[in-house]
């Protein structure tokens, strides 16, 4: 199993849409939690952390769920800007003193009119 | 403005040849890392430096070197060792330790072609 799995996608929506994503991470002692977003041939951008509570950032939504190791990310109205590549982050403190960071392969998303 | 500057942006060698890429900060901050990137793959760490003159081996450090002289710049050498070195490579800096939750700010990255 790998230590985070996304769906690759692509998800195909239609502007205004509201669409979700999951990532599920497999070491249960992980921490710290985050979304990226990676433009086509770009780099990635920090788009946000996700907190234990739930956290919400204009039309995104993150949430955790620690007992079934997942987090998600809810996007509504969805616009064309919005096309991309998302990227689940999670990191881990534990071994090196560096921790540990894992990405998942991303989950592709396309907007369109 | 304060941020990451990779270059070049795209690079092409021979086979056999050793490259260097640039990875500059001014961000001030200490802990910097090199990713590589290959389609349909996650991120996967290469090397990271937690501060000035120290530097460890991530998941892949197979073929690459670094060095890491000064607080602002961690540039990555891609020897003729590295088997499969076409990628794209990613530079990041952290404030803190991103394994401890510190978000990475990512440099726009070198597309490198080894032919």
């Amino acid at each position: 199993r790998k230590e985070v799995e996304q769906d690759p996608g692509p998800f195909n929506v239609p502007e205004g849409a509201t669409v979700a994503f999951n990532c599920t991470y497999s070491n249960s002692a992980s921490q710290s939690f985050f979304w990226y977003r990676q433009d086509c041939r770009k780099e990635p951008k920090l788009l946000m952390s996700v907190y234990s509570s739930g956290n919400e950032d204009g039309r995104f939504t993150a949430q955790l769920n620690r007992a079934s190791q997942y987090i998600s990310l809810l996007i509504r109205d969805s616009k064309l800007s919005d096309s991309a590549t998302y990227l689940c982050v999670v990191a881990n403190a534990g071994g090196t003193s560096y921790g540990k960071l894992t990405f998942g392969q991303g989950t592709i998303l396309t907007v369109h009119p | 403005d304060g941020g990451i500057t990779q270059s070049p942006k795209y690079l092409f060698r021979k086979e056999g040849q050793n490259v260097t890429l640039s990875c500059e900060q001014n961000l001030n901050h200490d802990a910097m890392y090199w990713y590589r990137q290959d389609p349909g793959q996650g991120l996967r760490l290469i090397y990271y430096s937690q501060i000035v003159n120290d530097f460890q081996k991530g998941d892949i450090a197979e073929g690459y070197s670094v060095s890491r002289e000064k607080k602002e710049s961690f540039p990555l050498t891609v020897t003729s060792a590295q088997k499969n070195p076409t990628a794209f490579y990613l530079c990041a800096s952290s404030l803190g330790q991103a394994g401890w939750g510190s978000p990475l700010h990512f440099g726009n990255g070198t597309r490198l072609t080894v032919t």
